[in-house]
């Protein structure tokens, strides 16, 4: 079965450092990997997804993640973090049957607080 | 496009009743999920339909829970009776191509006392 491993709960960032979310994942085949933000109250938003091809995803807010198949790894990056950026990480992983889509399998999240 | 729509944003009702969430996808997804969305428990996949289709509902807690997809722009999920434990966030999502565009609605926030 798929699992995605996010082994910080919680991170505090100074706004305009560095960011790294980790995501580690369980899955017997090329996982298709996704990163989502949630906003307080709000839905989920696709940052960037990762299938095949260049192991480095650039995606939207500024972020990028890179696909490390030796780690099992799909970490989260952003070089400089905006007030803006506080909210729930969720990276998840999915498989594709070819018939449809199936669900996908999320982390338990990241909580990013953002210190002025 | 409209997105993934939800109905009702927000719903209260009494331990024992039933309710009813709504959503529409977007249009030309062929693929429609439930999730649930509690602290405990983060985001869970409760049921999943290809082309109308139900294909997984291993997801689904309990008998009380039902969902059905009647035609591709609608879907329903049911909860008869309610309990507290209930109480979560419950997200609709669709897709196209299969899993290169997840939608997430906004969620129907439930509270069941």
């Amino acid at each position: 079965a798929q699992s995605v491993t996010q082994p910080d709960i919680h991170i505090t960032v100074s706004e305009g450092a560095s960011l790294e979310l980790r995501c580690n994942y369980s899955y017997g085949a090329t996982p298709y990997l996704f990163w989502y933000v949630q906003s307080p109250g709000q839905g989920l938003q696709l940052l960037l997804k990762y299938f095949s091809g260049d192991t480095l995803v650039q995606g939207i807010k500024g972020f990028e993640a890179e696909f490390k198949r030796s780690q099992s790894s799909f970490n989260l990056r952003k070089p400089s973090v905006h007030w803006s950026d506080a909210a729930e990480y969720f990276c998840a992983v999915a498989e594709y049957s070819g018939g449809g889509a199936d669900g996908l399998t999320f982390g338990k999240g990241t909580h990013l607080i953002i210190q002025p | 496009d409209a997105g993934v729509i939800q109905s009702p944003r927000h719903e209260v009702t009494e331990m024992g009743q039933e309710v009813t969430l709504r959503c529409k996808p977007i249009s030309g997804h062929n693929s429609l999920f439930w999730y649930r969305q509690t602290m405990m428990r983060g985001l869970e996949l409760l049921i999943y339909f290809n082309n109308n289709v139900p294909i997984d509902d291993s997801g689904m807690p309990e008998d009380r829970f039902s969902a059905k997809m009647p035609n591709a722009s609608f879907s329903t999920l049911k909860i008869q009776p309610s309990e507290p434990r209930d109480s979560a966030v419950y997200f609709c999502a669709s897709s196209v191509q299969g899993p290169l565009g997840y939608t997430f609605g906004s969620g129907t926030r439930l509270t069941v006392v």
